[in-house]
């Protein structure tokens, strides 16, 4: 079967670093989603990954290793507004997404 | 507007009552998606339109019934429900159904079933 897999609740500090680890099985590979979602709203899109290796976006990066199976996103110099869950998501190959459970990240002052 | 858009956000029902949830996407895509949010459960995909042609329906129960009258407005009816069916209700779109596409969602619907 399909499974993704990531931590229920994570806590960390203002201004400290996170990294919210995600591994998969899936039928087939088009790619890795991260979503945001703040309590009562929608999940908005952060970042997409189809190729190993890191992408950058400001505050927010995201990691790959297909042979692995597995991916990150990194939240750096985190700020309250940065508590959240976030949801991995993969595409298999019938271009349907595989959700995770979500990550519920507890930012503290 | 822009972007996606639900209506209502709040929706309280009787397991007898009939009710309907609205989703409308500004974005100029050809597929919409209806998905459940349960708490602490990936979410679940319901249905998948693709220019307003049904593509999927992943073992849904029969009281729930989507509409799509064209590829900006999507419909989920609803009739008697059961209190297990109370979840967030989640609308997306995307550019295209077959393609490694983002998908968008609204804000949601949160359905309470008496």
């Amino acid at each position: 079967g399909q499974n993704i897999d990531q931590p229920t609740e994570m806590t960390a500090t203002e201004g400290a670093i996170v990294q919210i680890n995600c591994t998969y099985q899936t039928s087939g590979f088009n790619g890795l989603f991260w979503y945001q979602q703040h309590a009562g709203e929608a999940p908005t899109f952060l970042s997409y990954n189809v190729l190993d290796g890191l992408e950058e976006k400001g505050r927010f990066s995201s990691f790959l290793s297909r042979s692995k199976g597995y991916s990150y996103l990194l939240l750096k110099e985190l700020q309250m507004k940065d508590s959240a869950s976030y949801l991995c998501a993969v595409m298999d190959s019938n271009y349907q997404l595989i959700w995770g459970a979500g990550t519920k990240l507890i930012i503290k002052p | 507007e822009t972007g996606v858009t639900q209506t209502p956000r709040h929706l309280v029902m009787g397991m007898t009552n009939k009710k309907s949830l609205k989703c409308e996407q500004h974005l100029g895509h050809n597929a919409m998606y209806w998905y459940k949010q349960s708490a602490k459960k990936p979410l679940e995909l319901m249905f998948v339109y693709n220019f307003k042609e049904q593509t999927e329906n992943n073992s849904v129960p029969s009281r729930f019934s989507p509409e799509c009258p064209n590829s900006s407005h999507l419909f989920l009816h609803l009739h008697t429900l059961q209190p297990e069916d109370s979840a967030l209700y989640l609308c997306a779109s995307s550019q295209e159904r077959e393609g490694p596409d983002t998908q968008y969602f609204g804000p949601g619907t949160r359905l309470t079933v008496l």
